[in-house]
């Protein structure tokens, strides 16, 4: 069966630090990959996407991720974090034959001032 | 251009009752889908609208559920009768066109709670 793990409940780091949210896959084929954050009482907002091309993506709010496809993984990274990137993070997986996302169960990444 | 909303943002019913969820995609957008989040665990795939039509429905957990698109425009998630696991986040999604299939965009989610 096809899935997306992300090994970690939660992920706190202290504000300035680096950060990395983990995530790896087990989908056939070569899939779309995507992480989402939701806010509290937000819905989901799409961060990046690897499709094809250069394995390090960069997203909004000065996220990025690397696709490595030895390690079927796909972490969320970014270099200094701030208190307002607290939330929910969801790694997510497209086969290139279907169009249902795969969703991991989600990261809480919390931030302290 | 407006985004995905759904309503309501939260529902409390009791087991037994009825509730029906509603989407509305953005405009334009030929394909809607349901996903559902129970607390805890992975958001799963319910099933996928392209147009009116039925795409794939195979993570519909029960024929408790019922998903109708009439028209082709907002979409409606009917749950009779509600069960305490039928307690979750209900998102729904869209996306303009099979081209564009991964480019899915979320509503805010509905909130059901069932007691």
């Amino acid at each position: 069966a096809q899935s997306v793990a992300q090994p970690e409940d939660q992920v706190n780091v202290a504000e300035g630090n680096p950060l990395t949210v983990k995530c790896t896959y087990s989908v056939s084929g070569n899939p779309y990959l995507f992480w989402y954050v939701q806010y509290p009482n937000r819905g989901l907002q799409f961060l990046l996407k690897y499709i094809t091309g250069d394995n390090l993506v960069k997203g909004s709010y000065g996220f990025e991720a690397e696709f490595n496809k030895s390690q079927t993984s796909f972490h969320l990274k970014k270099p200094s974090a701030l208190v307002s990137d607290s939330a929910l993070y969801f790694c997510a997986a497209l086969s290139y034959n279907t169009d249902k996302l795969i969703f991991g169960t989600g990261t809480r990444l919390q931030v302290f001032p | 251009e407006a985004g995905v909303t759904q309503f309501p943002s939260h529902s409390v019913i009791e087991k037994g009752q009825t509730v029906t969820l509603r989407c509305d995609p953005i405009s334009g957008h030929d394909n809607l889908y349901w996903y559902r989040r129970v607390m805890g665990k992975e958001i799963k795939f319910l099933l996928h609208f392209v147009k009116e039509s039925k795409q794939d429905e195979s993570g519909m957990p029960n024929n408790r559920f019922l998903a109708e698109r009439t028209g082709g425009t907002y979409s409606t998630l009917k749950v009779q009768p509600a069960e305490l696991e039928d307690s979750g986040v209900y998102f729904c999604a869209s996306s303009r066109d099979a081209l564009s299939s991964y480019e899915q965009y979320f509503g805010p989610g509905t909130r059901l709670t069932v007691t």
